[in-house]
């Protein structure tokens, strides 16, 4: 089973900020690698596939990179509703969450 | 737009077999592009992926639950059904359908959710 562990637990930022979200699998996922958005009481929300690649109607200000074991969401400018819990999931074996991210406003 | 809805009982009793059912509007479930599955999210916790299925009936589950799921498609009533056997409190949780498009091997789109208790 690949192990996908993101850091930091808990992102604390104000509004405007730059946020940078990690995620670490425990082999190489290739480009298998997407990150998720989930907000309290809703489902989670597709943001980036394949590493880099926005989802339908995600800003620009979402980022993805990076490439084998190590990746990496960025939000180059932090809006109020951009504040949430954020997932990275790989589907290069089977398929695997990591824990989760929480960007909290700070 | 493709539509997902999931339903069932809201409460199982331990060691009965859960069951649930996503209903999917707006589009077909039996096509070539995408898997349909289910993930779940225990009450304050993060996601977990329980299995998918493609149009033609291959599936693939989560190896810590494989012994106990089954998750079929219904293409004459374009629905997804799990089914979750010998549930216990760690089976407590939010349930979710979701479809996985080839192209972008990521949910896409999900259903609302539909929580799921296991009590006596």
């Amino acid at each position: 089973e690949i192990v996908l562990t993101q850091s930091p637990a808990t992102l604390s930022l104000s509004p405007g900020e730059r946020a940078t979200l990690s995620c670490r699998a425990s082999q190489s996922v290739s480009s298998y690698l997407a990150w998720y958005q989930q907000k309290p009481g809703q489902a989670p929300r597709l943001l980036i596939y394949h590493i880099s690649k926005r989802a339908t109607g995600i800003p620009a200000r979402f980022s993805g990179s990076g490439s084998g074991t190590d990746f990496t969401l960025t939000i180059s400018s932090l809006e109020p509703e951009d504040f949430a819990v954020y997932y990275c999931q790989q589907r290069n074996t089977l398929i695997t969450f990591g824990q989760g991210t929480r960007l909290e406003i700070k | 737009q493709l539509q997902l809805q999931e339903s069932g009982p809201g409460l199982v009793k331990p060691s009965e077999t859960l069951s649930l059912t996503c209903t999917v509007s707006g589009g077909s479930i039996g096509s070539s592009s995408y898997y349909c599955g289910w993930i779940r999210q225990p009450p304050g916790k993060g996601l977990e992926w329980i299995g998918i299925i493609y149009y033609n009936g291959n599936t693939y589950y989560n190896p810590s639950l494989k012994s106990r799921v089954t998750i079929s498609v219904d293409t004459s009533k374009n629905q997804l059904s799990l089914r979750l056997s010998s549930v216990t409190a760690a089976d407590t949780a939010v349930y979710y359908c979701a479809r996985l498009p080839i192209a972008c091997d990521a949910f896409d789109i999900w259903g609302q959710g539909t929580m799921v208790t296991v009590s006596s």
